[in-house]
C-alpha cells in the first residue's frame, strides 16, 4: 500500500527565501509528525498534530518555522526566511490511533539545502 | 528533560560476528520503545518494537532487542552480521505516562560491516 509520501525529495533555496515542504501521510492515520535530521544527527522533532487537537509545537527551533495540516491529513511545513542552519533532511511521518505504542511510519525526507 | 542515549556514535564489525548496540533512556514508567534503521538513500524502517509484555522482542532482519527496566536500557543485537545491515541505527522512545506522544530520538549508531 501507500506510504507516507513527502515533496519535493531535494530542494535547493536562497538564504532568506522561503519554502514549504508537504506531507502525505498513510490513509487514515490521525497522528503527524515533523521531524528534522541534521548532518551527523539524530532526529529532531518539530511539531506533532493529533486528529482535531491543537498541535503539539514544542519542538519548533524558531518563529520562523510553522506548520499546519488541512483537513486532518497532508501537512506542509513552512519555513520562512531560510537560514544556511535550516540545512537538513526534513522528515515526515504517521501513524495510527492516539496511544504512543503505535509505531511511526516515516517518509523518505526532504533535503533542503539553503545556500 | 526526558532523553534517549545512544553511547557509541560509530561500531566497525566484521562479517558473521555478533552486534549489540546500545541504548539507554531516562526514567519513565512506561516507555515505548522502537528501534529503527536508516540505510544510506532510504527512509527510517522499523526493526522491532516493546510495549509490555516479554523483554525480548524480535524484530525483522534477524535483529532482537532486551528490554531492561533497572538499567533502563534496550539494547539491539543480532546473533551474526551481514554486509547489508551497515547502515544508521536510532533507538526511540515515547513515554506513556507523560501524555507526550511524540518519540524521541537518540542520535544514532552508524554500523560498518568489514568483509
Amino acid at each position: 500500500g501507500a506510504g507516507v509520501s513527502q515533496s519535493p525529495s531535494n530542494k535547493v533555496t536562497e538564504k532568506g527565501k522561503d519554502v514549504e515542504l508537504r506531507c502525505d501521510p498513510i490513509s487514515g492515520h490521525t497522528a503527524l509528525y515533523w521531524y528534522r535530521q541534521s548532518l551527523g544527527q539524530g532526529l529532531e522533532f518539530l511539531i506533532y498534530f493529533q486528529g482535531n487537537s491543537a498541535p503539539d509545537k514544542s519542538g519548533l527551533p524558531s518563529d520562523r518555522f510553522s506548520a499546519e495540516r488541512t483537513g486532518g491529513s497532508v501537512s506542509t511545513l513552512t519555513i520562512q526566511r531560510t537560514q544556511q542552519e535550516d540545512s537538513a533532511v526534513y522528515l515526515c511521518a504517521s501513524r495510527t490511533g492516539t496511544g504512543g505504542n503505535s509505531p511511526l511510519h516515516f517518509g523518505n525526507g526532504t533535503r533542503l539545502t539553503v545556500t | 528533560a526526558q532523553s534517549v542515549t545512544q553511547p557509541d556514535i560509530h561500531i566497525t564489525v566484521s562479517e558473521g560476528a555478533s552486534l549489540e548496540l546500545r541504548c539507554n533512556y531516562s526514567y519513565g514508567a512506561t516507555p515505548y520503545l522502537f528501534w529503527y534503521v536508516q540505510s544510506p538513500g532510504q527512509g527510517l524502517q522499523l526493526l522491532l518494537k516493546y510495549f509490555s509484555g516479554d523483554t525480548l522482542v524480535q524484530g525483522i532482519k534477524g535483529f532482537e532487542a532486551e528490554f531492561k527496566r533497572s538499567q533502563s536500557s534496550f539494547n539491539l543485537r543480532k546473533p551474526s552480521v551481514h554486509w547489508s545491515d551497515a547502515a544508521e541505527y536510532f533507538c526511540a522512545v515515547v513515554w506513556g505516562d507523560t501524555g507526550r506522544r511524540a518519540l524521541t530520538f537518540g542520535s544514532g549508531t552508524r554500523l560498518q560491516v568489514q568483509p
